[in-house]
């Protein structure tokens, strides 16, 4: 148990589907990110939320499209997906973000089919 | 991930000690992370260097030298569970606290 809760584990959506993934931190943080992990390639950041604010886009597409009501939710709003986008994504949070340590969810795995 | 460099693929007996190298771009250098991931679950936090040294943590030291751009974890008395990926990751000033990965070592513990 990290203190970050991702729903759904595992996901099966068609290319024109609409699907949400969810992240949940029970640790106080404020800042909250979405890393998406394939196979073979390191851990790459796609998001950034500090205190609800959007601070960080790295050049992801439109298709996914994050969410942050408050400081101890996020979800990743999927529209439109390729098969390609299939991988492992993960959620993290930390206290600030100078430099302190990110927490990881145990990950949503999506396939694009 | 193309600023960090670490080996693919380790293979260590149970007991012994095993010792995985990371390179890292040194310019706006702030900070190394080590994370530890099993197959299928989320990476866990297991070490951060930000100076010069060695930081031990029971089984585990992580090693930093910021002049030669270059990190390792130290794994002693290893285990059957220690089998893992070992991801190195650094945090670049002005970054906020985006951390840069690498691809990660598969570290396998064999009897």
């Amino acid at each position: 148990e990290t203190g970050v809760t991702q729903t759904p584990r595992h996901l099966v959506m068609g290319m024109t589907n609409k699907k949400s993934l969810k992240c949940e931190q029970h640790l106080g943080h404020n800042a909250m990110y979405w890393y998406k992990q394939s196979a073979k390639k390191p851990l790459e950041l796609m998001f950034v939320y500090n205190f609800k604010e959007q601070t960080e886009n790295n050049s992801v597409p439109s298709r996914f499209s994050p969410e942050c009501p408050n400081s101890s939710h996020l979800f990743l709003h999927l529209h439109t997906l390729q098969p390609e986008d299939s991988a492992l994504y993960l959620c993290a949070s930390s206290q600030g973000v100078a430099g302190n340590t990110i927490y990881f969810g145990e990950g949503s795995w999506l396939t694009v089919v | 991930g193309q600023n960090i460099d670490q080996p693919t693929e380790m293979t260590a007996t149970e007991g012994a000690i095993v010792q995985i190298n990371c390179t890292y771009q040194t310019s706006g250098f702030n900070g190394l992370f080590w994370y530890q991931q099993h197959a299928g679950e989320a990476p866990t936090f297991l070490s951060y260097n930000v100076l010069d040294g060695l930081e031990e943590k029971g089984r585990f030291s992580s090693f930093l030298s910021r002049s030669k751009g270059y990190s390792y974890l130290l794994l002693k008395e290893l285990q059957m569970k220690d089998s893992a990926s070992y991801l190195c990751a650094e945090i670049l000033t002005g970054g906020g606290n985006k951390l840069t990965f690498g691809t990660g070592t598969q570290l396998k513990v064999e009897l």
